[in-house]
C-alpha cells in the first residue's frame, strides 16, 4: 500500500476517445504531480498542484487537461491523443512545494496508456 | 533544459558484490537531490533526500553521498542481494521549488 492510488492501471484508447486518469492520495499531502515516462526516457514532470492550485505546467499540450478538485484527488483528462502519447503516467504527492517542504514524493503505481 | 545524468545505464553484479553508481546534476541553484528505488511493476520508493554539501545518508546496506559544488551524488550498495534488483533514480530540485528533474536511472540486476 503506497498511499497513492491510480486508476485505471492500464488503458487502451483510440485517438478520438475521451478518457480520464484518476489519482487519490491518503497521506494528507498538499502537493500533487503528474509525470510521464516514455520508453527509454527519464520521468518528465507535466503538472504540479499545490493546495489545489496549479503551480506548474511544463509546456504540456492542451490535449492533456488536469483537474484537482481537492488536495487528495487529481485527474488527468485525455482528449484527441496521439500515438506518441503512449506512455506510463505516474501520479505523485508530497507534503508541499514551498521552501520548507523538502520531503520526498510518494508515487502511485502508474497508468500504462496505449493510443491506437 | 536542465540535464541530470546517471551512470552507468545498467549494471549486472553477482550476489555479495558491492556496487556504486553516479548522478550528475547542475552545480548552480541547488536545493535538493532525491534518490528513489523503482522495482518493476511497482511504484518508485524514496530512499534519500539530500540537501547539504558533504551529506552522507545510510539506510541498511545502501548509502549515498552528495557534492553540490561539483554537482554529483554517489549511491553505494554493500553486499548486493537479488532483492536489490531495481532501477535507481535520482531527482534534482533547484530553487524553482515546483520542479523535479529526473535522471534516466541505473538499472541494477543482482544475480544469485
Amino acid at each position: 500500500e503506497t498511499g497513492v492510488t491510480q486508476t485505471p492501471r492500464h488503458l487502451v484508447m483510440g485517438m478520438t476517445n475521451k478518457k480520464s486518469l484518476k489519482c487519490e492520495q491518503h497521506l494528507g499531502h498538499n502537493a500533487m504531480y503528474w509525470y510521464k515516462q516514455s520508453a527509454k526516457k527519464p520521468l518528465e514532470l507535466m503538472f504540479v498542484y499545490n493546495f489545489k492550485e496549479q503551480t506548474e505546467n511544463n509546456s504540456v499540450p492542451s490535449r492533456f487537461s488536469p483537474e484537482c478538485p481537492n488536495s487528495s484527488h487529481l485527474f488527468l483528462h485525455l482528449h484527441t491523443l496521439q500515438p506518441e502519447d503512449s506512455a506510463l503516467y505516474l501520479c505523485a504527492s508530497s507534503q508541499g512545494v514551498d521552501r520548507h517542504s523538502n520531503q520526498p514524493q510518494h508515487f502511485g503505481d502508474g497508468t500504462r496508456l496505449s493510443i491506437l | 533544459i536542465l540535464n541530470v545524468e546517471q551512470s552507468p545505464q545498467s549494471l549486472h553484479v553477482q550476489e555479495g558484490d558491492s556496487t556504486n553508481f553516479t548522478c550528475s546534476f547542475p552545480s548552480s541553484n541547488f536545493y535538493a537531490l532525491h534518490w528513489y528505488r523503482w522495482e518493476t511493476a511497482k511504484s518508485p520508493e524514496a530512499l534519500f533526500v539530500m540537501t547539504l554539501n558533504g551529506d552522507e545518508k545510510k539506510k541498511g546496506r545502501i548509502s549515498a553521498t552528495l557534492n553540490t559544488k561539483e554537482g554529483y551524488s554517489y549511491l553505494y550498495i554493500k553486499g548486493s542481494q537479488p532483492e536489490d534488483s531495481a532501477t535507481y533514480l535520482c531527482a534534482f530540485r533547484n530553487n524553482n521549488f515546483n520542479k523535479f528533474y529526473f535522471g534516466s536511472g541505473t538499472k541494477l540486476n543482482v544475480k544469485p
